[in-house]
């Protein structure tokens, strides 16, 4: 189907443990986004790529981890997960500035550090 | 560094009525776009409306409409004839038009509860 996926929906890890967060669209947008969205909040931006081998830093980029060696994908890693880290993960797509700036968002992922 | 700020955390309206949701922004950007999503229990984030800043028409969907007012940093989200399946969270974004990779600021949220 086409749209933007998350995998997993759901996890449960352990302090220290290394975890990886996947996210796949299938518009060929430029950018992608990832953004972590915690109990009564709005969404804080982590990370973002404008293209293929192109990411930045965000609002909340420490202890995160991502790449993007092909367009459609945007995995996001959390290298020594902390349970500061327990938070719903949205991967979001945008075709980008000049070609429509709305972003699209998957459907999250809750995280829960033990 | 942009700002924005729901002033509401929690609304109530009956089924059928009309709802207006604040949102008001910082920014010294003259170009930017302004933004309405809604959250409903699934979690999922789903667009509800969107606007230009050099627009000077209000943005229209269907049941939903905004006021916006540049010069205030207004943008506020009216939803007529409301639902029960508008009841959702539904917060208000920012991004300028400047921006290095669409960077979206979004406020606290309102959560909207639609009674029968």
């Amino acid at each position: 189907d086409a749209g933007i996926t998350q995998s997993p929906r759901y996890k449960i890890t352990e302090t220290g443990r290394q975890v990886t967060l996947m996210c796949h669209q299938t518009w060929s947008h430029s950018y992608m986004f990832w953004y972590r969205q915690d109990l009564g909040h709005g969404l804080r931006l982590i990370y973002y790529s404008a293209a293929a081998d192109i990411t930045d830093k965000g609002e909340v980029p420490d202890g995160y981890v991502v790449s993007r060696s092909k367009t459609e994908n945007f995995p996001l890693t959390l290298e020594s997960a902390t349970r500061s880290q327990t938070s719903v993960y949205f991967c979001a797509s945008s075709p980008g500035l000049g070609s429509g700036e709305t972003q699209y968002f998957g459907p999250g992922t809750r995280l829960l550090v033990l | 560094a942009q700002t924005v700020t729901q002033s509401q955390p929690e609304m109530s309206v009956q089924e059928a009525e009309t709802v207006t949701l604040s949102c008001t922004y910082d920014t010294s950007e003259n170009n930017y776009y302004l933004f309405w999503y809604k959250q409903p229990p699934s979690r999922q984030m789903i667009l509800v409306i969107r606007q230009e800043a050099y627009k000077q028409q209000n943005a229209t969907e269907n049941r939903f409409s905004v006021n916006f007012q540049k010069a205030a940093k207004s943008f506020s989200l009216k939803i007529s004839d409301s639902q029960l399946g508008d009841t959702a969270m539904y917060f208000c974004a920012f991004m300028p038009q400047s921006a290095a990779g669409n960077m979206l600021t979004f406020g606290g949220g309102t959560r909207l509860m639609v009674k029968p």
